[in-house]
């Protein structure tokens, strides 16, 4: 199973871009990349999800290198409200396993 | 709805004390995940339920009871905790073992004290 590592937390300011990194050097071949948000005593919510290249939906995009040992969540002109922990996730297709698993997470802190 | 609702948000028992944490979707989901959060940790998968069949058990104790009386409903029943079970419970759904997604929908979870 691949492992995932992610910084322990990042700062950064409202109407920045954000670029957090996550590194999974033994990605298997199914394996896809998917990022989750969690607020403070809340549930994770779904950001997005990938296989290889970049993917874009309307509140992030993630680019994935050509061999696939890393992975970028870009989070465009943060605000405040993106202050939050930011989980990578590694695994095989939910048609064939559900083990997922969870990177340590980002603790992402946006500043005025 | 694209809401998976949790019920207690926040449990407080006895270790002899037996309880049940619930979780309901409507969202026509096929998959539904029970998860333990310890503070500043990621979940911790516990249990995957597929049409209603457990598929996964992560070698989670017996003192953890999963339940699932239909296609909507998922119930965690609790026995003989020990402190350290005290953690943020979570439920969530996601369509279901053939669709090529792991967008998983998750409720807001049981705050849990055992004490």
């Amino acid at each position: 199973l691949a492992k995932t590592t992610q910084p322990i937390s990042m700062d950064s300011y409202e109407g920045q871009e954000v670029n957090i990194t996550c590194s999974h050097n033994n990605i298997a071949t199914n394996d896809y990349i998917t990022w989750y948000q969690q607020f403070p005593s809340q549930g994770p919510r779904f950001i997005i999800q990938g296989y290889k290249t970049k993917v874009t939906n309307e509140v992030a995009s993630l680019f994935i290198p050509a061999d696939r040992k890393s992975s970028t969540l870009s989070l465009p002109r943060v605000s405040l409200s993106d202050t939050a922990v930011y989980y990578c996730l590694v695994g095989p297709p939910p048609y064939s396993n559900y083990q997922l698993i969870w990177g340590a997470g980002t603790k992402l802190i946006i500043k005025p | 709805d694209t809401e998976v609702t949790q019920t207690p948000k926040h449990l407080v028992m006895g270790m002899t004390n037996k309880k049940s944490l619930k979780c309901e979707q409507h969202m026509g989901h096929r998959a539904m995940y029970w998860y333990k959060q310890k503070a500043k940790k990621p979940p911790e998968l516990m249990f995957v339920y597929s049409y209603e069949k457990l598929s996964i058990n992560e070698s989670v104790p017996s003192r953890f009871s999963p339940e699932c009386p239909n296609s909507s409903l998922l119930n965690l029943h609790l026995h003989a905790l020990q402190p350290e079970d005290s953690a943020l419970y979570l439920c969530a759904s996601s369509q279901g073992p053939d669709r090529s997604t792991y967008e998983q929908y998750f409720g807001p979870g049981t705050r849990l004290t055992v004490t």
